[in-house]
């Protein structure tokens, strides 16, 4: 069974641009779920999907960022405009009752 | 914030089994422990979760006290690939009225397994 996989791998982006991170999740899970981890903070919540709801975003720190996850399928995590701050890597999850399986992340860096 | 407490880093040789501790003293009853790992720059990586019994997979063992309060990650033997930071988490597995799914990460043990 195919992973969950993100997009791209790395960003590099300037500061007041838009950047757009692609998270596949596992063929069949429900949940989709995003963190992200700056620098030299721990690994923090997002948002939680459960199909194309959202069902817990108390973890988006401000109105630059929206998630979407139409049909339930595949999520996007956008940000705009990026900030300096943003920097980071950004990790998408998936689950079906059990334990999360984690993409590799997105690297983004905002100059 | 994480309700569990861990030291920050930790040395095993090669070959030896290694012992990974967390406190998580305001554990809730319905609450499991998970662990997980995060090597290098990867996702973080399911390793095993329990309630109250000790369990036991592929990967590892998890050793929790009878009062709940605290838990043990086991290696049994460990490799240079097992060099990564690793995390106690403690939620409720699934949706129950009140409760969350999302993961609160701490900060880790940092593990390094030498040659």
């Amino acid at each position: 069974e195919a992973g969950v996989t993100q997009f791209p791998s790395h960003s590099v982006i300037e500061k007041g641009q838009t950047v757009t991170l692609r998270c596949d999740p596992i063929s069949g899970h429900d949940n989709l779920y995003w963190y992200r981890r700056v620098m030299g903070k721990e690994i923090k919540f997002l948002l939680h999907f459960v199909k194309e709801s959202k069902q817990d975003e108390s973890g988006m720190p401000n109105n630059r960022f929206l998630a979407e996850r139409t049909g339930g399928t595949y999520s996007t995590l956008k940000v705009q405009p990026a900030e300096l701050e943003d920097s980071g890597v950004y990790f998408c999850a998936s689950s079906q009752g059990g334990g999360y399986t984690f993409g590799s992340g997105t690297r983004l860096t905002v100059v | 914030d994480a309700k569990t407490t861990q030291p920050p880093s930790m040395d095993c040789a090669e070959g030896r089994a290694a012992n990974l501790p967390c406190n998580h003293s305001t554990i809730s009853g319905n609450e499991y422990v998970y662990w997980y790992r995060q090597i290098h720059s990867q996702g973080p990586q399911y390793i095993i979760h329990g309630l109250k019994n000790n369990e036991t997979n592929e990967m590892a063992s998890l050793i929790i006290t009878e009062d709940r309060k605290s838990s043990t990650l086991i290696l049994p033997h460990a490799t240079l690939r097992d060099t990564a930071v690793y995390y106690c988490i403690v939620r409720v597995p699934f949706v129950l009225q009140g409760g969350s799914e999302k993961l609160v990460f701490g900060k880790g043990t940092k593990l390094t397994v030498n040659p």
